[in-house]
């Protein structure tokens, strides 16, 4: 059984498009995220939800929109797409610290590969 | 303001060696936890090891471990009798007291040399 699932796993458009992103943990976690991947492999932190709630949201385009319809899902849908956002963007979950500890492990889906064109 | 550095962008090991992939980070808090990962050409994070800010002995998962010190603030990882699979990006993160945030280096690339 896939841990955090992705889809889809590639994502190939056109610029000006709207796109969405799908993700889905089966582990019971209270937090997830959103990571964009650049081509220098460069990790950036874009939002993180807990219980359903934006905790994270760091500088991103107000283009990029996350939604969390429970605490199971964390889906990104990307209005007016540009040259730039084109990179692979991983879906993560982790246990709250309240009810995990801190030691617990960010699992990470497999990641979405978004070409814009 | 960066919390966690890897200095080393590309590292070249010998297969069978020893290779220390460096981290160094940030934090006033007391709590915290330090986390490596690797990412290989396929591309999915996979989780190594673990190391928490209150852990007496260093951590350490078959081959790797973590050279954890406290008062360096450094969390070097150590890859013992290379493999050419461990050919790899090695990303190091730091988990702060709120628990809610990974902070991310900006990878090491190691390359294992037949």
């Amino acid at each position: 059984d896939t841990a955090v699932s992705q889809t889809p796993k590639y994502l190939v458009t056109q610029m000006g498009n709207d796109k969405s992103i799908k993700c889905e943990q089966n582990l019971g976690h209270d937090t997830m995220y959103w990571y964009k991947q650049d081509s220098k492999k460069f990790l950036k932190i874009m939002f993180s939800y807990n219980n359903k709630e934006l905790i994270i949201n760091e500088t991103v385009p107000n283009r990029f929109s996350p939604k969390s319809p429970d605490k199971a899902h964390l889906n990104l849908h990307i209005n007016s797409l540009e040259l730039g956002d084109s990179a692979v963007y991983f879906c993560a979950s982790s246990q709250d610290v309240a009810s995990g500890g801190i030691g617990n492990e960010q699992f990470f889906g497999p990641g979405t590969r978004l070409t814009v064109l | 303001a960066q919390k966690i550095t890897q200095t080393q962008p590309g590292m070249f090991v010998q297969e069978k060696e020893a290779v220390t992939l460096d981290c160094t980070y940030d934090t006033s808090d007391p709590s915290y936890g330090l986390f490596w990962y690797k990412q290989p050409s396929s591309g999915e994070m996979i989780f190594l090891i673990y190391q928490g800010s209150y852990d007496q002995q260093n951590a350490t998962e078959g081959r790797y471990s973590l050279n954890f010190q406290k008062a360096r603030k450094s969390a070097n990882l150590v890859i013992s009798a290379s493999q050419l699979g461990d050919s790899a990006m090695y990303f190091c993160a730091m988990r702060d007291y709120t628990g809610n945030q990974f902070y991310f280096g900006t990878g090491t690339s190691l390359t294992v040399i037949p």
